[in-house]
């Protein structure tokens, strides 16, 4: 009931277009749904997050759609650029709790 | 500017030997974390740590321990090194309050540990 499953394992796409993640949870007590973004030989760094009272939050290219009924939610990245080549982890989160997904690597080609 | 800090980038370690991570954050948080970082299985939660001299076990901390005797610092022990043990490990903060989920996690740049 822990597990946070994410799809796909990789992911490429070419420059300006769309790049789709998504993430299933069971876990209904998670309350916080956080994305991550890690570059090569750094840590991961928050990139956008959303709670289960909104379907949706979008900041600049990178948007979360959120639907609660169905334990799913998603990150898509609008003209993809080769800087956001990296690898983008899912979360559900409740308290200091946090599961993980197991990542998606994404490579946006020039 | 928040910063988490780990005393090693790469560590080459033996079999049987003793090993310390250590990690350093500079916001006061109360939280603090370690995780290893394998591919295809995420950040699995090794330990963490809510105040200075508590820690609580998280998904898998068999062959580890951790020390938290100040509040900015935060180590994680391998009493006997195993090959098994090879992995990236990073760590994490967070504040102030436990029962705020909505609190960020700031993550080290993590130490790839290889145990020969």
């Amino acid at each position: 009931q822990q597990q946070v499953k994410q799809s796909p394992q990789s992911l490429i796409v070419q420059k300006g277009g769309i790049s789709i993640i998504n993430c299933a949870y069971e876990n209904t007590a998670f309350d916080y749904f956080p994305w991550y973004q890690q570059f090569p030989g750094k840590g991961p760094a928050l990139l956008i997050a959303i709670r289960p009272d909104v379907s949706e939050k979008k900041e600049g290219r990178f948007t979360i759609s959120f639907n609660k009924s169905a334990k799913q939610f998603s990150l898509h990245i609008m003209d993809s650029q080769p800087g956001d080549s990296a690898t983008y982890f899912c979360a559900g989160n409740y308290g200091q709790n946090f599961v993980f997904g197991p990542g998606t690597r994404l490579s946006v080609l020039p | 500017d928040v910063k988490v800090t780990q005393s090693s980038r790469y560590l080459v370690k033996r079999t049987g030997e003793k090993v310390f991570l250590e990690c350093v954050q500079d916001m006061d948080h109360e939280n603090m974390f370690w995780y290893r970082q394998d591919p295809g299985l995420g950040l699995r939660l090794i330990y963490f740590s809510y105040d200075v001299k508590m820690k609580e076990k998280g998904d898998i901390p068999e062959g580890y321990s951790v020390s938290r005797e100040k509040k900015e610092r935060f180590s994680l022990i391998l009493e006997s090194a195993s090959t098994n043990q090879t992995s990236m490990y990073l760590c994490a903060s967070s504040g102030p309050s436990p029962a705020v989920s909505t609190d960020t996690q700031y993550f080290g740049p993590g130490t790839r540990l290889t145990v020969l």
